[in-house]
């Protein structure tokens, strides 16, 4: 069974440009989960698709961050314009069932640098 | 507010040497807990958890944690270190209502030959 994949695996933008990453889910996960660790500190939820809607963005700290997932499959996640604070690792999770004490099987994450 | 705090950025032990990383959480009503590890290069990996039952979980590459709900933690420990243990370890705990982990800022576990 193929893992969560996330592309791609590092980014280096200059401040004001755009940048997308996508999350592949493993299949037949309806659960897609987006968080970001900032260097050093904890791993923070953005948002959450149960299939192609949001059930919860509470995470999102902007306006300029737009997720998307059309379809149920994949997601995107769009930053617009970039700031240097948006640099971290950007994680995807997923999930079959969205119980909560199902175990999230996480991508290897998007390193993203902001300069 | 549910919260965790890993209160050691990093642990180090000797090669055969026990280990413990120390978790301790926030939460109102019953705490669903779990452990995750990254290893360079890789995504999070899940460890154990803890829902409900035995105070002493086990779960893989030879981890266990364990419950203390009258000193709400949730140490995760090893009887003898392995060098290959090495990596970030990461405490978290579900946010009751929403379906959505709450995580510590992890902790770097060094282990030494």
């Amino acid at each position: 069974e193929a893992g969560v994949t996330q592309f791609p695996s590092h980014s280096v933008i200059e401040k004001g440009q755009t940048v997308t990453l996508r999350c592949d889910p493993i299949s037949g996960h309806d659960n897609l989960y987006w968080y970001r660790r900032v260097m050093g500190k904890e791993i923070k939820f953005l948002l959450h698709f149960v299939k192609e809607s949001k059930q919860d963005e509470s995470g999102m700290p902007n306006n300029r961050f737009l997720a998307e997932r059309t379809g149920g499959t994949y997601s995107t996640l769009k930053v617009q314009p970039a700031e240097l604070e948006d640099s971290g690792v950007y994680f995807c999770a997923s999930s079959r069932g969205g119980r909560q004490n199902e175990k999230l099987f996480f991508g290897s994450g998007t390193q993203l640098s902001v300069l | 507010a549910q919260s965790v705090a890993q209160p050691e950025d990093q642990v180090n032990v000797a090669e055969g040497n026990p280990l413990t990383v120390k978790c301790t959480y926030s939460v109102s009503g019953n705490p669903y807990l779990f452990w995750y590890v990254q290893y360079p290069n890789r995504g999070l990996q899940f460890l154990l958890k803890y829902i409900t039952g035995d105070n002493l979980v086990k779960g893989s590459y030879g981890f266990e944690a364990e419950f203390n709900k009258s000193q709400t933690s949730f140490h995760l420990k090893k009887p003898s270190a392995l060098v290959s243990d090495s990596a970030l370890y990461f405490c978290a705990v579900r946010d009751t209502g929403y379906n959505k982990l709450i995580f510590g800022a992890g902790t770097r576990l060094a282990v030494h030959p």
